[in-house]
This record gives structure tokens, sequence and C-alpha cells, in this order.
């Protein structure tokens, strides 16, 4: 079974500077595919960015890029020019590739504060 | 832009009682998630829909839990009886496509946050 491990349960940054956020992940398949959700307090999760396994090319999405590093297991995320609207938890998530039944598996979260 | 609807918001209730969530989901989704998401934890899976037939519910307790989607469109589900560990965020969530097309994103409503007294 695939695992998601996100290793800190906590960060805080700066408004207008870069954070990274972590995430690893254990599975035995080549082709799958990773997200991160923020999940703003008491508001509805939302993706914000999504990666293919099969692809060499780091996933950017304006103010947010990710890092993958597929034999390292390792997918993290990095928000630049944070803003105070960036606040609100963080999971990355891990989906099986067409054929599975099983779909996203979510690692433990990174609460994010955003300093004014 | 179209939303996941979910109701209630908010729900307290005494052990031993039972309690139901209703989801909406987008219009044209044809594949429904159920997730439980304790406090400080990531969602887990509890039952997904496609259409009106359970594709898994494999983490479902289904001693005391029940899920349908008589229509294929908004769901039910169902907690009887209700324990103290229950309480935690019931999310729904919908997709275009089936439950093995894996591209699809994944929306998601605002949540039922049950509390068991």
């Amino acid at each position: 079974a695939q695992t998601v491990t996100q290793s800190q349960p906590e960060m805080s940054v700066q408004e207008a500077e870069t954070v990274t956020l972590s995430c690893t992940y254990d599975t035995s398949e080549s082709d799958y595919y990773l997200f991160w959700y923020k999940q703003p307090p008491s508001r509805q999760m939302i993706l914000v960015i999504r990666q293919e396994a099969y692809k060499q090319q780091n996933a950017t999405e304006n103010r947010f890029s990710v890092n993958f590093q597929k034999a390292a297991k390792s997918f993290s995320l990095k928000i630049s020019d944070s803003q105070l609207g960036d606040a609100a938890m963080y999971f990355c998530a891990y989906r099986s590739p067409s054929g599975s039944a099983r779909q996203l598996t979510f690692g433990s979260g990174t609460q994010l504060t955003v300093l004014p | 832009e179209a939303e996941v609807a979910q109701s209630p918001r908010y729900k307290i209730t005494e052990k031993s009682q039972a309690v139901a969530f209703w989801c909406d989901p987008i219009s044209g989704h044809a594949t429904l998630y159920w997730y439980r998401q304790i406090l400080g934890q990531g969602p887990e899976l509890l039952v997904q829909f496609q259409d009106e037939s359970v594709v898994d519910d494999s983490q479902l307790p289904k001693d005391r839990f029940s899920a349908e989607r008589l229509k294929g469109v908004d769901s039910t589900l169902k907690i009887q009886p209700a324990e103290l560990g229950d309480s935690a965020m019931y999310l729904c969530a919908s997709k275009t496509g089936t439950p093995l097309t894996s591209r699809d994103t994944q929306y998601f409503g605002p949540g039922t946050r049950l509390t068991v007294l």
C-alpha cells in the first residue's frame, strides 16, 4: 500500500518570502499522480498543483511550484512571494494510476502560518 | 463556479444516535467520494461511487456506516449508532470520468463536522 509522509506538522513564513513544504511517499508503482491540496480554515479543500510521475518537468502554477524527485520519492511544494491568504493546512496526496479503484492517499498535513 | 454542496455543516449528536450527511456533487460528475478526516490528519477514503454503484467501500465500517446514491446524483452517508470515535470532518468529493481514470481532479465540498458526545 502507498504511504504519504509529511514530516513538518507546522511551518511559518514571513509575508512575501518563500517557503518549501516537504512530502515523501512510498510506492512500488512507476506511474502515478501527485497532488498538493490546500485546506483553509473552515473552507473546502482545493487543488493547488498536480504532477504526473511520467513527466520530468516540475509543475508550476503561478507562485506555486514543485520539486519532484522520482528516484528519491520526494515531492516538495514551494510557495514564492507568500501571501496572507496562503495560510492553510496543506496536504500532499498520491493517486494510483488508472486501473486501480483505490484513489487519493493523503499525508497528515502541514499547517502553514503566514506572518505579516 | 460549480461547487460540491454538503449539509449540514455542523452536527452535534449523542452516542448511540443516528446521523445522516448529505452531498450534492457538481453536475455531471459521475464519481463521488466520501472521506473521513480526523482532526490533525489527512482525509481517508470511506466509499466511492460511480453513478449509483459502489466501486469501493472496503474502508467503510459497515456495521454502523452506510452510504447510498440512489439516482446517481446526490448521496447520503449514515451512521447508526454513532460512537465517540466517529467525531471527525466528513468530506464529499466528486469528479468527472470514472474511478479508474486518475487524471481528473477531485473537487471537495466544505465538509460536515460531526461531534459525538
